[in-house]
């Protein structure tokens, strides 16, 4: 069955660079039509989308946080790797990853990690 | 680009239906099929309900339903059971990205 883990550091402090990995299992990013999404979940506060990856590699970033936002795939690990610089307790809040289903949904999510990012 | 437009909170009583609605643009709830519907309970990742405006996953219950009208989609649900009780988000691609609602939170008196 499709899963996916996301891990990272639990704390950032601010102006620092965050790396979250998510690990899939059940399906693979180099199979045609395949994409992982990333959302993030301020606490008390809404979904946000951040960035989303395909197969092909296509890239597509949200553009409030794109020139802070870089997503990777390894296909040999099964994973995808989110990068977000330049880090603000604004930012704290639980990040998710995703499989991109039907019309752009997402069908299975990660459990979510949660980030703080505090001095 | 903005957030969808949802309503706060919604409550109902159980047996009853409510309806959640999600208003957007016409570059991105109108403009596009791709209304996605999510469930999420306390201290739990989201789950989907509703993809491709009314489409439901397999394992969800017919007792929700989706539409849309212009810029604007609807989430149903009839025959409310306690534990329909949680946050719902819609969302909708646009343009090559996503956006999400702010969220609704649905109270089971």
């Amino acid at each position: 069955q499709i899963t996916l883990k996301e891990s990272g550091p639990t704390l950032v402090k601010p102006t620092q660079t965050l790396t979250l990995t998510c690990t899939l299992s059940g399906f693979s990013l180099s199979t045609t039509g395949v994409g992982v999404g990333w959302i993030r979940q301020p606490p008390g506060k809404a979904l946000e989308w951040l960035a989303l990856i395909y197969w092909d590699d296509d890239k597509r970033y949200s553009p409030s946080l794109k020139s802070r936002l870089t997503v990777t795939k390894d296909t040999s690990k099964n994973q995808v790797v989110l990068t977000m610089t330049n880090m603000d307790p604004v930012d704290t809040a639980t990040y998710y990853c995703a499989h991109r289903g039907m019309g752009e949904s997402f069908d299975y999510w990660g459990q979510g990690t949660l980030v703080t990012v505090s001095s | 680009q903005s957030a969808l437009t949802q309503p706060a909170s919604v409550s109902g009583s159980p047996g009853q239906s409510i309806t959640i609605s999600c208003t957007g643009i016409s570059s991105d709830i109108g403009g596009y099929n791709y209304v996605s519907w999510y469930q999420q309970h306390p201290g739990k990742a989201p789950k989907l309900m509703i993809y491709n405006v009314s489409n439901r996953p397999s394992g969800v219950s017919n007792r929700f339903s989706g539409s849309k009208s212009g810029n604007t989609a609807s989430l149903t649900i009839s025959g409310l059971q306690a534990e329909d009780e949680a946050d719902y988000y819609c969302s909708s691609f646009t343009s090559s990205n996503i956006v999400f609602g702010g969220g609704t939170r649905l109270t089971v008196l």
